[in-house]
Parts: C-alpha cells; structure tokens; sequence
C-alpha cells in the first residue's frame, strides 16, 4: 500500500523559506505515469494546488505562487521536497503531498498534512 | 486559469436523503474532473475521477456524472458517514484548481 508522509518544520519566521519534504514508501517515486503534487489549505479554507512534479524531473507550478515556489525529487530517497521562498501569514495552512495517479488525473494517494503556521 | 465553482456552499439533509452537488467549470474540461470527500482533520479522500469514474473501495451510493463544463456528484442515500466537505478539482489542464467545497451538514 503506497504512502506519503510529509515533513519539516512547523513554524517558519515571516520572509523566510518554508521546505517541506515527502516521504514515499510503498512503491516507487521513479514509477512513470504518475505526477507528485503539493497542496495547502488555509486554517477553515479550501484547497489550493501549489505545484507538481513529474518522475522525470518536469515541474508544474500555480502561477500565484510561481516566483516564490520550487519542487523537486530526490530519486535515491524516494523522497519529493517543496520549498517555498518569502513566505507570509498568507502561507500559514496545511500542507498536502499528494500522488497523481494513472486514472483521470486525479490525487488518489495523499499524506496526511502537516501544518506550516508563519509567525515571528 | 480555469475556475471551478461549486454549488451550493453548504446543504443540510438528513440520513436517508439523496443529495447532489454541483461543479461548473470556466471552461470545457472534457471529463478531467475528480470529486474528492475531506472530514475535519484528515486528507482529502479520492471518490470519482474522470467525472463518472468509481475509486476502488468508495461505497456505490456515490456517483458522478456530466462532461464539457457541468458535473454532479450524488448521493443516493446519505449514511452518517458522508457528512462531510466535498471538492471537485479539475484535471484537464495545469494548474490544477479545486472548487470552494460544499460542506453536507446533518439537519
């Protein structure tokens, strides 16, 4: 049974760098087909996809966000990583990782968040 | 960007009910769209993919329809479990957006 655990800090400073990484066991984060996503969602909000990864390395970013995002994977850990530069109370959510299975493009594996909060 | 926008934002009904949500699309997306159930506290929860699609092990009370630019997704018989806030989230093209949510509350 595949699974995504995501990890890092839980408090990062105002205009600083929020870096979270994701854990994949289970199965292969080389696997062809599947894209690795990231997702947020604000205290008592909706989601918001903030970029995906494809095994090969191609990388999807939300426009919103782009200028200050960027994804990548680490192969030999099976591990995928987000980094987000500049950061505000704005960024303050919950952070998914998520993978992008064969069927519909869908999210159909997801870790179960772990909360960023932006504070000094 | 394509929008996504769903209807209405919160619905009471009662166990037993049938209940169907709606998502309209900014523009056509063909049948790249996912519905998704989210309970308080955990990860969103792959229901339907490809608008009609059924995620192995989701109960079959669930279902979705609708193709272009209008979806639906239904459910025939509330259980107390489904209370809950539901996403739909397009997959036709990057970057990929969620709906507001619908949240289903007990009446």
């Amino acid at each position: 049974q595949l699974q995504l655990q995501e990890s890092g800090p839980g408090l990062v400073k105002p205009s600083e760098t929020l870096s979270l990484t994701c854990t994949v066991s289970g199965g292969s984060i080389s696997s062809t087909s599947y894209y690795w996503g990231w997702i947020r969602q604000p205290p008592g909000k909706g989601l918001e996809w903030i970029g995906s990864i494809y095994s090969s390395g191609s990388t999807y970013y939300n426009p919103s966000l782009k200028s200050r995002v960027t994804i990548s994977v680490d192969t030999s850990k099976n591990q995928f990583s987000l980094i987000l530069s500049s950061v505000t109370a704005a960024d303050t959510a919950v952070y998914f990782c998520a993978r992008r299975g064969d069927y519909g493009r869908s999210f159909d594996y997801w870790g179960q968040g772990t909360l960023v909060t932006v504070s000094s | 960007d394509i929008q996504m926008t769903q209807s209405p934002s919160s619905v009471s009904a009662s166990v037993g009910d049938r209940v169907t949500i709606t998502c309209r699309a900014s523009q056509g997306i063909s049948s790249w769209l996912a519905w998704y159930q989210q309970k308080p506290g955990k990860a969103p929860k792959l229901l339907i993919y490809a608008a009609s699609s059924l995620q192995s092990g989701v109960p079959s009370r669930f279902s979705g329809s609708g193709s272009g630019t209008g979806f639906t997704l239904t459910i025939s018989s509330l259980q107390p479990e489904d209370f809950a806030t539901y996403y739909c989230q397009q997959a036709n093209s990057f970057p990929n957006t969620f709906g507001q949510g619908t949240k289903l509350e007990i009446k």
